[in-house]
């Protein structure tokens, strides 16, 4: 069962316009969420995050909204550069051990 | 910033023999790493969680006598997949959190090693 799910595995986007990238979540427990990209056959490098007492953080051009009651956080890039073109990972943490979960990824492409 | 260093990037090996896969973190002492495997176009999922000094915490499904895991000191731990067969080819990754300097504090987040390429022939 899907702890962390994003439902886009694939999301285009023109150079300059605005990315958005979704992501749910099911566990109540989650308390602190997290967003990572990734290129093949490297680590996730990490971006931005949000505690889950707050409703928005704010980083350069990456901007990350949470909505607690709906579990629902989005990630937000403007404007969109070729080099933002890799895959998303929206992760959540919780739990005993504080463990964090992976969402299954959207791959991103700014067409320039 | 928090620096996680992963060793070898890159290992083929034999169907029935053993493989161990380093993770240090190199500026900061962390209590727990996290161990990842990702399959093709797949997302990360999580193995097991390391603290130093105690066993190994294993995710439902996979198997604790197949992937062994030390986490000896508070700056290395360690994955040996024993008997290692082609299914067991993937992408292994390691993360670390720490509790002084660089990647700690209650809202620190992980960080990850550049992870290690198995295949098993």
């Amino acid at each position: 069962d899907q702890q962390v799910k994003q439902n886009s595995p694939s999301l285009s986007v023109q150079e300059g316009r605005i990315s958005i990238l979704n992501c749910d979540y099911t566990n109540s427990m989650f308390d602190y969420f997290l967003w990572y990209k990734k290129y093949p056959a490297e680590g996730p490098t990490f971006l931005i995050s949000i505690s889950s007492i707050k409703d928005k953080n704010e980083d350069g051009r990456f901007t990350v909204f949470l909505n607690k009651s709906a579990k629902h956080l989005s990630l937000h890039i403007v404007p969109s550069q070729p080099g933002d073109s890799a895959v998303y990972f929206c992760a959540a943490r919780g739990g005993f051990y504080d463990k964090v979960i992976f969402g299954p990824g959207t791959s991103l492409s700014v067409i320039p | 910033g928090a620096v996680v260093s992963q060793h070898p990037s890159r290992v083929i090996c034999k169907s029935g023999t053993s493989v161990k896969i380093e993770c240090r973190s190199l500026d900061f002492q962390a209590t727990t790493m996290f161990w990842y495997r990702q399959f093709p176009k797949q997302s990360l999922m999580l193995m097991a969680t390391s603290n130093e000094g105690s066993k190994a915490t294993y995710e439902q499904g996979v198997e604790k006598d197949k992937f062994l895991i030390n986490h000896a000191s508070l700056t290395l731990s360690t994955l040996t997949v024993t008997s290692a067969h082609p299914e067991d080819s993937s992408f292994y990754i390691c993360s670390a959190r720490g509790i002084s300097g660089a990647g700690t504090g209650d809202n620190s987040p992980l960080h990850f090693g550049n992870g290690t390429r198995l295949t098993v022939t």
